[in-house]
């Protein structure tokens, strides 16, 4: 089983939509989870952390279910800039594996929001 | 502020070729990574750096050196280029290993 797992889309949805990603993960002894955002031929740029408690920023809500070992992210009132491929990340716990705590990547979910 | 720099941006080599990819971070950041990505892969950790002087071997290691001889730098050598190393590298940089990281604005490297 792949450590952190995306569905790759991608997902075409119109201007104003909801739209949700989800993701799981391997390792049950993971300590943080980030969503990241990546525009085409750019750098990955965090998005929000994601807290146990789920945690919103504006039109995004993020959401942790540590016994399923998921991840979710929401997108309300979708805009065209939101277009991007979104990148659920996982920080393994330290000297577990060998992971170190490295940061461990999905391939990623393309949203493209058409007007 | 600068944040994560990397040079160059473009980079074609021909094989059997050497050359060192530039990483550098004014945060004050303790954790360093370099990391390539390839379509359908996603990113995967070549080699990171949890403080000047020490280094560990990520996933994909095989190919390549670094060194972390101050806190602000982090270069990434290529020994002999191989067209299997034709990708985009991604330095990044956190404050710890716990916090979330930085990216630089990526290295795009062809390998002919």
């Amino acid at each position: 089983r792949k450590e952190v797992e995306q569905d790759p889309g991608p997902f075409n949805v119109p201007e104003g939509a909801t739209v949700a990603f989800n993701c799981t993960y391997s390792n049950s002894a993971s300590q943080s989870f980030f969503w990241y955002r990546q525009d085409c031929r750019k750098e990955p740029k965090l998005l929000m952390s994601v807290y146990s408690s789920g945690n919103e920023d504006g039109r995004f809500t993020a959401q942790l279910n540590r016994a399923s070992q998921y991840i979710s992210l929401l997108i309300r009132d979708s805009k065209l800039s939101d277009s991007a491929t979104y990148l659920c990340v996982v920080r393994a716990a330290m000297n577990y594996g060998g992971s170190q705590g490295n940061l461990i990547f999905g391939k990623g979910t393309k949203l493209s929001v058409k007007p | 502020n600068a944040g994560v720099t990397q040079t160059p941006k473009f980079q074609v080599l021909k094989t059997g070729q050497s050359m060192t990819l530039q990483c550098a971070q004014d945060m004050n950041h303790e954790y360093m990574s370099w990391y390539r990505q390839d379509p359908g892969m996603g990113l995967r950790l070549i080699h990171y750096s949890v403080g000047a002087g020490i280094t560990d071997q990520g996933e994909v290691p095989n190919g390549y050196n670094v060194s972390r001889s101050t806190t602000e730098d982090f270069p990434l050598r290529l020994l002999s280029a191989a067209p299997s190393q034709t990708s985009v590298y991604f330095c990044a940089s956190s404050y710890t290993q716990r916090t979330e990281a930085f990216f630089g604005q990526g290295t795009r490297l062809t390998v002919v």
